[in-house]
């Protein structure tokens, strides 16, 4: 059972690189998000998407960009990488009818930009 | 406005004894989630508890349950017979079903150290 899966789980960039990572799950959920995650400031909500096809901005979406792929698939663009955007970022899904609608979370992925 | 609140940046607790993570919450409507995760040190987020606001008893799984107060909107979390391996970060989260998408939103969380 993989879950949700995110790549790369550690990357270095330097200021104004660009990069992707991926996120892809196999648990048949409509509703993918991206969250960072900082010492001190929780999760917070970068971009999610409700349903295939659709893409809503979060709390801290500047400097983002998303693409959902497939139903499967949900990837976030760092255009021009700031050190600002130095975090762990977590990708998640949730099923959106039935259930609690919990979150099950990739192990996340841990970004410096210099 | 914040919409959850964890006043407590970390908390100790000896082996065997119980703690309870505070989490006060902020909505005004009337059908939303109250959510329970764990962070250990390796990263990953586990889910714990649910509590839906409807619900009449407080939730329960295992060693945990959540002490749910929806007049003083707490939804604090009761570990029992802590254990090492309960030394971790812990979220609080919230998720409102009639305000738009139903996003999930996270508190700045409580660190627990559990010693011997």
């Amino acid at each position: 059972n993989a879950g949700v899966t995110q790549t790369p789980k550690f990357q270095v960039l330097k200021t104004g690189q660009s990069m992707t990572l991926q996120c892809a799950q196999d648990m048949n959920h409509n509703s993918m998000y991206w969250y960072r995650q900082d010492p001190g400031m929780g999760l917070r909500l970068i971009y999610y998407s409700a349903s295939e096809g659709t893409t809503d901005k979060g709390e801290v979406p500047n400097g983002y960009n998303v693409s959902r792929l497939n139903k499967r698939e949900f990837s976030l663009r760092l255009e021009s990488a700031a050190p600002s955007q130095t975090s762990v970022y977590f990708c998640a899904s949730s099923a959106t009818s039935g259930g609690a609608g919990e979150l099950f979370f990739g192990e996340g992925s841990r970004l410096t930009v210099l | 406005a914040q919409k959850i609140t964890q006043t407590q940046p970390g908390m100790f607790v000896q082996e065997k004894e119980a703690v309870t993570l505070d989490c006060t919450y902020d909505t005004s409507d009337q059908s939303y989630g109250l959510f329970w995760y764990k962070q250990p040190s390796s990263g990953e987020m586990i889910f714990l508890i649910y509590q839906g606001s409807y619900d009449e008893q407080n939730a329960t799984e295992g060693r945990y349950s959540l002490n749910f107060q929806k007049a003083r909107k707490s939804a604090n979390l009761v570990i029992s017979a802590s254990q090492l391996g309960d030394s971790a970060m812990y979220f609080c989260a919230m998720r409102e079903y009639n305000t738009g998408f139903q996003k999930l939103v996270f508190g700045t969380g409580t660190r627990l150290l559990v010693s011997p």
